[in-house]
């Protein structure tokens, strides 16, 4: 089966620095990998997702890169805000059939003011 | 578009009973649904894959006969933690895949056995 890693566990970042955290694959079939935000007590909300035909993708202040080859990709956010501060999963999972979402273990984001 | 509505929203009870967790899909038809369990500070694991009129399918490990799932249909999924303990106390959540491929995540239960 799918074993997805994640780090770090946790980030501390002052206000208006980046924050990237990264992940790795191990099933080279998988080719959706979606990037959820979590705060305390309620359901993962999708903030950007990429597909294994793209390399990267972007929306304002968050991107997604993806290297198939070495089978991992990364979460990068510029200009954090407090607001920003959570817990981020990242996933994996096959695009045939009904597939569950393999996750990451989690990255705690903490944007100082 | 594709609303997952998880009920209730918190729940306690005390050891020995059981408790009902419903999923259901608002605008869309679920086919498949995901049931995840959550401990404090952890990442979500997969419990079990159910699936509309057939048997769920059960992760290793996951006791099939104390987390029963239950289909019956394209928008409802239920998920009964029988004979509770206060280790089966964690945030129980469900997804649903949607056609596009993205997964839509219902709100959660936070179960409390005392």
């Amino acid at each position: 089966g799918e074993n997805v890693e994640q780090h770090p566990s946790t980030l501390s970042v002052q206000e208006g620095d980046s924050a990237v955290i990264k992940c790795t694959y191990s099933d080279s079939a998988s080719n959706y990998f979606p990037w959820y935000k979590q705060e305390l007590g309620k359901r993962p909300q999708l903030i950007i997702d990429i597909r294994s035909n793209v390399g990267e993708k972007k929306d304002q202040r968050i991107a997604v890169t993806l290297n198939k080859t070495a089978k991992h990709f990364s979460l990068h956010i510029t200009e954090t805000q407090p607001e920003d501060s959570a817990v981020y999963f990242c996933a994996a999972s096959k695009q045939t059939g009904a597939n569950n979402l393999f996750f990451g273990t989690g990255t705690r984001l903490t944007v100082i003011p | 578009g594709a609303v997952v509505s998880q009920h209730p929203s918190r729940v306690i009870c005390k050891s020995g009973t059981s408790v009902k967790i419903e999923c259901r899909s608002l605008d869309f038809q679920a086919t498949t649904m995901f049931w995840y369990r959550q401990f404090p500070k952890k990442s979500l694991m997969l419990m079990a894959t159910s699936n509309e009129g057939s048997k769920a399918t059960y992760e290793q490990g996951v006791e099939k006969d104390k987390f029963l799932i239950n289909h019956a249909s394209l928008t409802l999924s239920t998920l009964t933690v029988t004979s509770a303990h206060p280790e089966d106390s964690s945030f129980y959540i469900c997804s649903a895949e949607t056609s596009n491929y993205g997964y839509t995540f219902g709100s959660g239960t936070r179960l409390t056995v005392v």
